[in-house]
């Protein structure tokens, strides 16, 4: 089955730790993205990455890190410098950056700081 | 910098009647628009829309774009409970500058038998 797996599905954290949301896909996607959801809002752009090696800040890049050293995998680290990082966060894809092409969406990590 | 707004915010109906959700946008370089709906963890793509005028139907669902007044509606007809979720629209960049979607903040909807 062709997708985009996201884990762990539930994340608990202690205040000033990293941590690591992996996302995988098997699309053959070159473009990947990282949103984050707040209860009640919509989605939030984290960063984007339009092909392996490159990658791009979106609107809410600090305190995040990524990486994009294999077509199929965009893993997200959450900083201790990110100051309120309780939230959903969903990654996804498409073939590629252009807008003529919709993103798919993995099932989410929802992370907890406590 | 792009701008989705999505109205209204919340919304709540009974079965069989018929919704409107709305999206405003402005972007520098518009290439598409897309409407998903999101019921409890990942969102489902519903539509993409590029040209004006042109309705995109599926089942009780359709929606149209209008370029000139920069909006996009969302029609549901003869709702369903099965319809509960929140529903975002996206607007998708061009060629050039930021090439990734920009969201709206969402509306949720609530059927009640």
């Amino acid at each position: 089955d062709g997708g985009i797996t996201q884990s762990p599905k539930y994340l608990f954290r202690k205040e000033g730790q990293n941590v690591t949301l992996s996302c995988e896909q098997n699309l053959n996607h070159d473009a990947m993205y990282w949103y984050r959801q707040d209860p009640g809002q919509g989605l939030r752009l984290i960063y984007y990455s339009q092909i392996v090696n490159d990658f791009q800040k979106g609107d809410i890049a600090e305190g995040y890190s990524v990486s994009r050293e294999k077509k199929e995998s965009f893993p997200l680290t959450v900083t201790s410098a990110q100051k309120n990082p309780t939230a959903f966060y969903l990654c996804a894809s498409s073939r590629d950056s252009g807008g003529y092409n919709e993103q798919f969406f993995g099932p989410g990590t929802r992370l907890t700081v406590l | 910098e792009d701008k989705v707004v999505q109205s209204p915010l919340s919304l709540v109906v009974h079965e069989g009647d018929t919704v409107t959700l709305n999206c405003s946008y402005e972007v520098t370089n518009f290439r598409s628009l897309l409407w998903y709906k999101q019921e409890k963890k990942a969102p489902t793509f519903l539509f993409m829309l590029t040209s004006s005028g042109i309705e995109k139907k599926s089942g009780r669902l359709s929606s149209i774009l209008d370029k000139k007044e920069l909006f996009s509606i969302l029609n549901i007809t003869a709702t369903q409970t099965g319809d509960s979720a929140i529903y975002l629209c996206a607007v998708a960049p061009g060629d050039t500058g930021r090439r990734a979607l920009t969201f709206g903040s969402g509306t949720r909807l609530q059927v009640q038998p």
